[in-house]
């Protein structure tokens, strides 16, 4: 089954610097990545999203790269604000298949100081 | 609406005592899930619902027991709980089974087993 690490666990920046989480997985038929936000007693909300056909998305502050070759993504968010501070979380999964099942990382704790 | 609403949001239960938790979608997606997730550690899926049809049962101790009645709703019977059970509990939706694209999660129950 599939395998997803990430990295750091936790991460403090000063307001206005930028922030970048870093995942791999294991399983080269996962061919879709999303990244939720957790803030603290709600539920895990969807940021963004990537598709193996693409290498970079870009919303705003938000960014994510994927690098099939390597199964590793990232998450970059500039300008980081306050409200960003929550719990990120990647995932993968394969599109079809694979019962929908997301296998999510271990999440990072991102703090924004000011 | 695009919304997973769960309720209860918080439920407190003995060991002895039979409770259920319950999700509801109106957004029309035939997949369901119910997700475990234990304080700073990243969901577990439990269970995949596919057109009201149990799909996935993630080797969950028969003391949970899901339930799909119809399109829209999913419940989550709880017996026999034990401490180790406290935790969040996720609901969530997407189009189809074999579709990973506009995974929806609910607010959750926070449920304590004393």
């Amino acid at each position: 089954g599939e395998n997803v690490e990430q990295h750091p666990s936790t991460l403090s920046v000063q307001e206005g610097d930028s922030a970048v989480i870093k995942c791999t997985y294991s399983d080269s038929a996962s061919n879709y990545f999303p990244w939720y936000k957790q803030e603290l007693g709600k539920r895990p909300q969807l940021i963004i999203d990537i598709r193996s056909n693409v290498g970079e998305k870009k919303d705003q502050r938000i960014a994510v790269t994927l690098n099939k070759t390597a199964k590793h993504f990232s998450l970059h968010i500039t300008e980081t604000q306050p409200e960003d501070s929550a719990v990120y979380f990647c995932a993968a999964t394969p599109v079809t298949g694979g019962g929908n099942k997301l296998t999510f990382g271990t999440g990072t704790q991102l703090k924004v100081e000011l | 609406d695009t919304e997973v609403t769960q309720t209860p949001k918080h439920l407190v239960m003995g060991m002895t005592n039979k409770k259920s938790l319950k999700c509801e979608q109106h957004m029309g997606h035939r997949a369901m899930y119910w997700y475990k997730q234990k304080a700073k550690k990243p969901p577990e899926l439990m269970f995949v619902y596919s057109y009201e049809k149990l799909s996935i049962n993630e080797s969950v101790p028969s003391r949970f027991s899901p339930e799909c009645p119809n399109s829209s709703l999913l419940n989550l019977h709880l017996h026999a709980l034990q401490p180790e059970d406290s935790a969040l509990y996720l609901c969530a939706s997407s189009p189809v089974m074999g579709q990973a694209y506009g995974y929806t999660f609910g607010s959750g129950t926070r449920l304590t087993v004393v």
